[in-house]
C-alpha cells in the first residue's frame, strides 16, 4: 500500500514562528502536493511539485514556501506563522505515470497558531 | 475557472433509507472525476475515478455515476459506518485536483 506520512498529527505554534511540515511516501511517486482544508471552503491547494528541487504555486502560496530535496519529501514552510494559517494541512502524493489515478493523502497535520 | 459544488452540505439518514449526493463541475477538458472518503481527523480516501459521461462505478452499498456537467454517489441501505464526509474533485488538463466543499453525511442507527 503507498504510504504517505505526515511528521505530526497536532501542532501549536506561536504568531511570528516559522513553522515546518514535514510529509514523507515510500512509493517512489514524482507529484506530492500540499492543500489546506477549512470548514466550508474545501481542501485548496497552496504548491505542489512534480519533481525533485520542482516546485509550483497552488491557488494559496501568500504566506507558505516549500522545498522537495530528495523525491520522497516534501516539506510545507510557513515563514511566518499567523493566526489565519490555523487549518487541517493535507499531503498528497501521486505517480507521474498514473495521471488519472488521483492522489494519495497522508492523515493531516492539525496546525492552531495562537 | 475549474468549479466544483457539492449538495447537500450535510445529509442525515437513517439506516437504510437510500439517497444520493450531487457534484456539479465546470471544467475545460475533463479528465476523471474522483471522490474521496473522509473520515473525521483523517486524510480522505480514495473511492472512484470515473472518466466519461454515462460511466458508473460500484463499491459495496456506493455507485457513483457521471453526466458531462454532475456526478452522483447514492448510498443504497447505508449503515452508521458509512458516516462520513464525500468529497468529489476533478482534473482538467492541467493535472491538479480541484475539490468541491463536501458532503457531511451521519447515518442513525
Amino acid at each position: 500500500d503507498v504510504k504517505v506520512t505526515q511528521s505530526s498529527r497536532y501542532l501549536v505554534k506561536r504568531t511570528g514562528e516559522k513553522v515546518f511540515l514535514e510529509c514523507v511516501q515510500d512509493m517512489d511517486h514524482e507529484n506530492m502536493f500540499w492543500y489546506r482544508q477549512d470548514p466550508g471552503l474545501g481542501l485548496r491547494l497552496i504548491y505542489f511539485s512534480y519533481d525533485v528541487k520542482m516546485k509550483e504555486k497552488g491557488d494559496i502560496p501568500e504566506g507558505y514556501s516549500v522545498s522537495r530535496e530528495k523525491k520522497e519529501r516534501f516539506s510545507l514552510i510557513l515563514e511566518s506563522a499567523s493566526t489565519n494559517q490555523t487549518s487541517m494541512y493535507l499531503c498528497a502524493s501521486r505517480t507521474r505515470t498514473g495521471l488519472n489515478y488521483g492522489y494519495t493523502f497522508g492523515s493531516g497535520t492539525r496546525l492552531t497558531v495562537v | 475557472e475549474d468549479q466544483v459544488t457539492q449538495s447537500p452540505e450535510a445529509l442525515r439518514l437513517q439506516e437504510g433509507e437510500s439517497s444520493s449526493l450531487n457534484c456539479s463541475y465546470t471544467v475545460s477538458g475533463l479528465r476523471g472525476l474522483f471522490w474521496y472518503r473522509q473520515d473525521p481527523g483523517k486524510g480522505p480516501e480514495f473511492l472512484f475515478t470515473l472518466y466519461s459521461a454515462g460511466e458508473e462505478k460500484e463499491k459495496e452499498r456506493l455507485k457513483a455515476t457521471l453526466t458531462k456537467k454532475e456526478s452522483f454517489l447514492h448510498i443504497t441501505a447505508p449503515k452508521p459506518e458509512d458516516s462520513a464526509t464525500y468529497l468529489c474533485a476533478v482534473q482538467a488538463h492541467g493535472g491538479q485536483l480541484t475539490f468541491g466543499s463536501g458532503t457531511q453525511l451521519t447515518v442513525l442507527p
